[in-house]
Parts: C-alpha cells; structure tokens; sequence
C-alpha cells in the first residue's frame, strides 16, 4: 500500500539555521508528491509539489527533489526565519485501485527560535 | 477570493445527536474529500467525491455519510456521533481528481462527548 513516513520531530532550530525534513515514501505507481504547511490554527496550504522523477518543487525558499530511486522527497530551506515555525506534512498522491486522494506523513513541527 | 468554507469551525455536542459540517467551495472543482487529522496520526481521507452524486470511502469511512447533490457544496454527516469521532476535520477541494493541489478549509473541531 502507499505510505508517508517523514520525522515528527518538534525539530527546533535557530533563526537562519539550514533545515532539512526527511521523507521518504512507499507507493505503487508514479505518484505526485507534496509538501503542505499548517500554520496555527488554520488549514493546509500546499508549499511545493513534483509529479515525476527528478523535478524539483521550489517556493518561498523551500525546495525539495523527487528521488525515485531512494523514494525520497525531502525538505529543505537554506536559512529559516521564525515565520517559518509551522507544522510541516508530506504527501503523496493515490489514483486507482478504487482510492484516489492524498496519503500524509505525520508531520513535523517545525520550531525557529529568534 | 478563492476558498473552501467549513462551518463550523467548532463544535461540542453529546454522543448520539446527529450533526452536520457543511463544506462549499467557489472554485468550480470537481474533486472533493474530507479528512481528520488526530494526533500522532497525520491526516486520513474519510470520504472522497470526484464529481455530482459520484462519492466513495476513504481510509476511515466507519460512522460518516457524505453527499455530492451541488458541485460546490460536500457535506460530512454523522449520523450517531461517538467520542472517538473527536478530531479535527478538513475539507479539501481540487480541479480533478488528488494528483492535483489540493485547496483546504480552516478546518472544524469537532468534540463529542
């Protein structure tokens, strides 16, 4: 079946720090994959995607590669601000075999401190 | 502005009184879902729709119903609520189908005592 399993953290870092979340996946198929951001208090905002091997999603200054080869889609940010403290989910999309929808990892809070 | 609306956004009410969370999108989507997000367990599709009176199980389908009679609007409904339907839900809307973004509600936090 399709899974997410990214770390959970909370993962604390210093403003300007550089961030990386891991995620890796297990599906069948060619999935799109995703990264969502939880704010507080709100709902989910896509930060980036990638539909196929080896794109690159980018936005705000986070980015992440879809690796097929490891199955990974990690996150990354160069220099965090505390605006960036949130609540991080991979995902990857499911089509066929009678589901269609996103599968999340758990998600990781994400705490930058001044 | 482009949005999905929940109503909503909070809720207390006892086990066995039937309710209703209300979902409206003005995007025009044909794809609609919703899931709940517990601690420790990320988010979990409960009901998709692909389009008008089109509406199937997600992961977690045990104690909901869902209707798709309006393009716009996807309403979750519990019939006979219970505690462990406690749980943050999210409505979320897209073009077509859930390779695409996928745009959320602010959520609705439903507590059942």
């Amino acid at each position: 079946g399709n899974s997410v399993t990214q770390m959970e953290g909370p993962v604390t870092l210093s403003e300007e720090a550089f961030l990386t979340i891991n995620c890796t996946y297990t599906a069948t198929g060619y999935p799109s994959l995703f990264w969502y951001v939880q704010y507080p208090g709100e709902g989910l905002q896509l930060l980036l995607k990638a539909t196929k091997a080896d794109d690159k999603g980018s936005n705000k200054g986070f980015e992440a590669t879809y690796r097929k080869e490891t199955t990974s889609f990690h996150l990354e940010k160069g220099s965090v601000q505390v605006s960036d403290s949130a609540v991080y989910f991979c995902a990857l999309s499911r089509s066929g075999g009678g589901a269609d929808g996103l599968t999340f990892g758990k998600g990781t809070h994400l705490i930058i401190q001044p | 502005e482009a949005q999905v609306t929940q109503n909503p956004r909070y809720l207390i009410t006892v086990t066995g009184k039937k309710l209703t969370v209300t979902c409206s999108q003005n995007m025009n989507h044909e794809y609609m879902s919703w899931y709940r997000q517990d601690p420790g367990l990320g988010l979990r599709q409960i009901y998709y729709s692909m389009n008008v009176e089109v509406t199937d199980k997600g992961d977690v389908p045990e104690g909901y119903k869902v209707s798709r009679k309006e393009k716009r609007n996807f309403p979750l409904i519990l019939e006979s609520p219970s505690p462990n339907q406690t749980s943050l839900y999210f409505c979320a809307s897209s073009f077509s189908r859930g390779r695409q973004p996928q745009h959320f509600g602010d959520g609705t936090r439903l507590s059942i005592l």
